[in-house]
């Protein structure tokens, strides 16, 4: 059963425009959403996270959107740009699981000059 | 800092052998874990560690061992490695279990097991 889930496996987009990468979400026990980016042969890294209790969080180009009604996040990438492209992973922590990170299966950003 | 470091980048086995990845953190971090990432499945979380001495088990622990010594090192075992396990895996840290939102990724380590 996967708790954390993201149906888009690519998505391109234009140099300058937005990117919307989106996740959806079983379990309302999760307190905090986060994603993750990896570029190919490297580790991924943090990007940004949003509390259970927020509905929005932005830093910089990126803003990340919560709807708990929807079970549902977004993140939003304005401009986009072509060292944006990647594979983004949608994560969520509770922590009474032990502190384990839920991932979604990824969405390949392609942002094109 | 080096930050997480992970040996070997790459490796291969023949069915049925054994080996151990290596990963190694410098940021005195007491939460440590291993995924595996395989393609359209995202990364699941093999073991993990809340810090020396304590150890649990993920998502998929079946065929794995670990262990954790030391606050630095979180070595993950492969008794009898199976093509199954051909994988990318990544080891990753953070400050404690109460941050382990955010958590810092080694580079990985390729598995082929033929």
């Amino acid at each position: 059963d996967q708790q954390v889930k993201q149906n888009s496996p690519s998505l391109s987009v234009q140099e300058g425009r937005i990117s919307i990468l989106n996740c959806d979400y079983t379990n309302s026990m999760f307190d905090y959403f986060l994603w993750y980016k990896k570029y190919p042969a490297e580790g991924p890294t943090f990007l940004i996270s949003i509390s259970s209790i927020k509905d929005k969080n932005e830093d910089g180009r990126f803003t990340v959107f919560l709807n708990k009604s929807a079970k549902h996040l977004s993140l939003h990438i304005v401009p986009s740009q072509p060292g944006d492209s990647a594979v983004y992973f949608c994560a969520a922590w509770a922590y009474n699981q032990g502190g384990k990170l839920i991932f979604g299966q990824g969405t390949e950003l392609s942002v094109k000059p | 800092n080096a930050g997480v470091t992970q040996t070997p980048k790459f490796q291969v086995l023949k069915t049925g052998q054994s080996m151990t990845l290596q990963c190694a953190q410098d940021m005195n971090h007491e939460y440590m874990s291993w995924y595996r990432q395989d393609p359209g499945m995202g990364l699941r979380l093999i073991h993990y560690s809340v810090g020396a001495g304590i150890t649990d088990q993920g998502e998929v622990p079946n065929g794995y061992n670990v262990s954790r010594s030391t606050t630095e090192d979180f070595p993950l075992r492969l008794l009898s490695a199976a093509p199954s396990q051909t994988s990318v895996y990544f080891c990753a840290s953070s400050y404690s279990s109460w941050s382990s939102y955010e958590q810092y990724f080694g580079p990985g380590t390729r598995l082929t097991v033929t």
